[in-house]
């Protein structure tokens, strides 16, 4: 069946940027999605991108989609701690997530 | 205030019992889903519901049952035949169903099984 596939682990200090890496296979996704998910509790959806977009900016967050390699990736800029949590891309035509990067913020 | 509310929080059940997961939500949303969270792994898809009275299996729908009698709530049975039920369940919910709508998640319920 169809895949996403996320490293999943992400350590950065405070005040630099993250980048978290997402694969997918499915070629005919119409949106693919980034949620936050702190312990515990459920997801929250962070941000989406069209697949005919190769980038989308949303205050802190960049998130980078290049349709011929099926990578998308989500830059957070200034991280900070409050930023320590899992995320996960998903691919909703299939409704199939990745299994989660979990971001640790260092002080 | 909208949204998604899943009941209890924390679940624990004895082996062979059957149990029933709450998930409500006041969106007035059509579809609904039911996922499983393991640890290191992604949501695998249980159930969803595009419409009332319509409900169809996701990736890993053996051991579970759903109902879909009321557009609000989406029940979710966890039957003695899962055999590892152990989890974190997530109930989400979009406008439509359709592969563009977000889904919107309710806070979650973790399930035990001493």
């Amino acid at each position: 069946g169809e895949d996403v596939e996320q490293s999943l682990f992400l350590s950065v200090r405070e005040g630099d940027s993250s980048v978290i890496n997402c694969t997918y296979t499915d070629s005919s996704s119409t949106y693919l999605y980034w949620y936050k998910q702190e312990p515990g509790a459920g997801l929250q959806l962070l941000t989406y991108i069209f697949s005919n977009m190769d980038m989308k900016q949303d205050q802190r967050l960049t998130v980078l989609l290049n349709k011929k390699d099926k990578h998308l990736s989500l830059r957070i800029a200034e991280t900070q701690t409050g930023d320590s949590a899992i995320y996960f891309c998903a691919d909703s035509r299939q409704l199939t997530f990745g299994s989660g990067t979990q971001l640790t913020v260092l002080p | 205030d909208g949204g998604i509310t899943q009941s209890p929080k924390y679940l624990f059940r004895k082996e062979g019992q059957n149990v029933t997961l709450s998930c409500e939500q006041n969106l007035n949303h059509d579809a609904m889903y039911w996922y499983r969270q393991d640890p290191g792994q992604g949501l695998r898809l249980i159930y969803y519901s595009q419409i009332v009275n319509d409900f169809q299996k996701g990736d890993i729908a053996e051991g579970y049952s759903v109902s879909r009698e009321k557009k609000e709530s989406f029940p979710l049975t966890v039957t003695s035949a899962q055999k590892n039920p152990t989890a974190f369940y997530l109930c989400a919910s979009s406008i439509a169903g359709i592969s563009t709508d977000t889904q919107y998640f309710g806070p979650g319920t973790r399930l035990t099984v001493l």
